[in-house]
């Protein structure tokens, strides 16, 4: 069983700072996926990173893949309210073709106005 | 359809009851993923299905769980006789980057 560990589980910071979470695995993924998930919605992709030491910008969010294609990291440059949410990391594994996700526990993000 | 669509919306349910919850799947989609998730935590996986192979049910918590799918149409993910630890929201996803459906919020009483 793969497993993904996301840190930290809880993050509260002010708008305008910037923040970073962690996405681990002792596992090699094909790809992963960084996912938002708002209060009573369902998680919305962001991006996905299938070649190891890729890195990915989405306007003020920038995606890296480590090198040897098992941790990720999403930083957040100038954090805003509206990135308030659930970050959520999932990696596929395309072992005999199945490409089933497993997804982290999730990084709780709050920006206070 | 455009996107991944879940029916209901929300259940409210007697304990004791069984319950069956519907995923349409986005056209063309082969695999497709049902999670749990409740109040405040992450996702919990349950079942997946790819095509026609058989289903890896590994995450399905216990008997009383069972989901079905034929092919790429729709799947239900039945729970009987439900009890109160069972509610959550029910979230489907399908292709192989997980779009989402708006869940189903289950509710024992």
């Amino acid at each position: 069983t793969q497993l993904l560990e996301q840190s930290p589980q809880f993050l509260s910071i002010q708008e305008g700072e910037n923040l970073t979470v962690y996405c681990n695995s002792s596992s090699v993924f094909s790809s992963l996926q960084w996912y938002r998930q708002e209060p009573g919605e369902g998680p919305v992709l962001l991006v996905t990173v299938v070649t190891g030491g890729e890195v990915k910008k989405l306007k003020r969010l920038t995606f890296q893949f480590g090198d040897a294609r098992k941790d990720s990291s999403l930083h957040i440059t100038a954090a805003q309210p509206g990135d308030t949410g659930l970050y959520l990391c999932a990696g596929a594994d395309s072992g005999a073709g199945s490409y089933q996700l497993t997804f982290g526990k999730g990084t709780k993000l709050s920006v206070i106005p | 359809g455009a996107g991944v669509s879940q029916s209901p919306s929300n259940k409210v349910t007697e304990k004791g009851k069984d319950v069956e919850l519907r995923c349409d799947p986005i056209s063309g989609h082969t695999a497709l993923y049902w999670y749990r998730q409740r109040l405040g935590q992450g996702l919990e996986f349950l079942i997946y299905f790819q095509g026609n192979s058989a289903p890896d049910k590994s995450g399905l918590p216990s008997d009383r769980f069972s989901a079905e799918r034929t092919g790429e149409s729709v799947s239900t993910l039945t729970i009987q006789r439900t009890q109160q630890e069972d509610s959550a929201v029910y979230l489907c996803a399908t292709g192989y980057e997980a779009f989402f459906g708006q869940g189903t919020r289950l509710t024992v009483v």
